[in-house]
């Protein structure tokens, strides 16, 4: 059974980093072509992308961050990771981690989200 | 950046309905297109991947087809559990980018 759960500090300042942690089970990381997203949404909007880990460490992220965006995953605790430095209100949203399910049709490597954590609310105020 | 025109924005449909929500990318995306549903206060659920593909435990009533550039997904016979925002997101090109999101509602 795969579950993923993600961890946060609930409320921070501007121009903090937000330090998110993403806990799961059920997959390991370590595993070719399995890989963690994270995606957050501000509250009443849309979805929004923000990076990926695959098993083997390759890491994308989204460019609209401007480089304040660090992805990494510790595979012997089943825990995948976010930091967001300087943060300011724009960052307020709920922040989801998601697990990346690889499949091979007509030998074409496609990949989607599959399993997602319940999300956990940030607030940036001062 | 591929950009997602997703429409429409919101429908109104009744029980049985077929219903079909498109999403345009701005350029082509391959079949790495798949299809979400988030309930309020609830995390985004896979419904379709890699286009075509109904992903495990969804509805047959749901599908996904792509007629040229342009991607659909279909639900035939429109139940209550239906209701909910869906979304579209291409894994083609980083960064990877969600559809604006489409708001079904029962008549």
């Amino acid at each position: 059974q795969v579950t993923l759960k993600e961890s946060g500090p609930g409320i921070l300042q501007p121009s903090q980093t937000l330090s998110l942690t993403c806990t799961f089970s059920g997959f390991s990381l370590s595993t070719y072509g399995m890989g963690v997203g994270w995606i957050r949404q501000p509250s009443g909007k849309g979805l929004e992308w923000l990076a990926n880990i695959w098993w083997d460490d390759d890491k994308y992220y989204n460019p609209s961050l401007k480089n304040r965006l660090t992805i990494s995953k510790d595979t012997s605790n089943n825990q995948a990771f976010l930091k967001i430095t300087n943060v300011d209100t724009a960052d307020t949203a709920t922040y989801y981690c998601a697990r990346i399910a690889p499949i091979t049709i007509a030998a074409t490597y496609y990949w989607y989200f599959d399993f997602w954590g319940p999300g956990t609310m940030v607030t940036v105020s001062s | 950046d591929i950009q997602m025109t997703q429409s429409p924005a919101s429908l109104s449909a009744s029980l049985e309905e077929i219903v079909t929500i498109t999403c345009q990318p701005s350029q082509d995306i391959g079949n790495y297109l798949s299809w979400y549903q988030q309930k309020p206060g609830k995390s985004p659920q896979l419904l379709i991947h890699s286009a075509t593909s109904l992903a495990d435990g969804v509805p047959s009533r749901f599908s996904g087809s792509r007629s040229g550039t342009q991607y659909s997904l279909k639900i035939n016979r429109l139940q209550v559990e239906d209701t909910g925002i869906y979304y579209c997101l291409q894994g083609y090109s980083a960064p990877y980018t969600f559809g604006a999101g489409t708001k079904l509602e029962l008549k």
